[in-house]
């Protein structure tokens, strides 16, 4: 079936690095979508991305859009302790309309 | 990895019928799933935590004789939307939560509900 791969599962960091996640579709998407959820709470919507290779900002996080709208990418710049959580992509199908999920990929700052 | 389904996937139902949508986690069990809904790009609403064998727990201003939810097993939750209007149309996303270290928790596709 269809699937969106999300990698990697997890990611260590010190504060001021940088952090990097990557989803990889099976199939093209019509539209992608980020979130972020922080420890125990639920996710929240960051942005959504439409048009092939498209590039949104918001402040230090960098939102990407491939070409073959089939994989995504989201980079955070000079990680905060406010970074912290778990972030997801879904991926919107062409076919059905359904969100297919990411696993997540958890951000953690090390001590 | 772990997987969450939901049926239906799509509905269109009549204003004043019930409409009942399945989440399930299909290679693990799942004690929790959340039921959630989707206004076009915002946040998820969450309106439920459901536990296997107990009553859910409803948030604040979501009505539960209206969002019936049953988590019969550790593998299935159903949420039935009673006597739809057209204001419930929206997207609703169910998740398990997969127990172990990470505690992760693993998302359905949604059903897109329309109510005519």
């Amino acid at each position: 079936g269809q699937q969106v791969m999300q990698i990697p599962q997890y990611q260590h960091v010190q504060e001021g690095e940088d952090f990097t996640t990557y989803c990889n579709s099976s199939t093209t998407l019509s539209n992608i979508q980020w979130y972020k959820q922080r420890p125990g709470g639920h996710p929240v919507f960051l942005i959504q991305l439409v048009k092939s290779g498209e590039v949104k900002k918001q402040k230090r996080l960098t939102f990407q859009f491939g070409e073959a709208k089939k994989n995504s990418s989201l980079h955070i710049t000079a990680t905060q302790t406010t970074d912290v959580g778990t972030y997801f992509c879904a991926g919107r199908t062409r076919s059905n309309y359904q969100l297919i999920w990411g696993a997540g990929t958890k951000l953690i700052i090390k001590p | 990895g772990a997987v969450v389904s939901q049926h239906p996937s799509r509905v269109i139902c009549k204003s004043g019928t019930s409409v009942k949508i399945e989440c399930r986690s299909l290679d693990f069990q799942a004690t929790t799933m959340f039921w959630y809904r989707q206004f076009p790009k915002q946040s998820l609403m969450l309106m439920a935590t459901s536990n296997e064998g107990s009553k859910a727990t409803y948030e604040q201003g979501v009505e539960k004789d209206k969002f019936l939810i049953n988590h019969a097993s550790l593998t299935l939750s159903t949420l039935t939307v009673t006597s739809a209007h057209p204001e419930d149309s929206s997207f609703y996303i169910c998740s398990a939560k997969r127990q172990g270290p990470a505690d992760t928790q693993y998302f359905g596709p949604g059903t897109r509900l329309t109510v005519l």
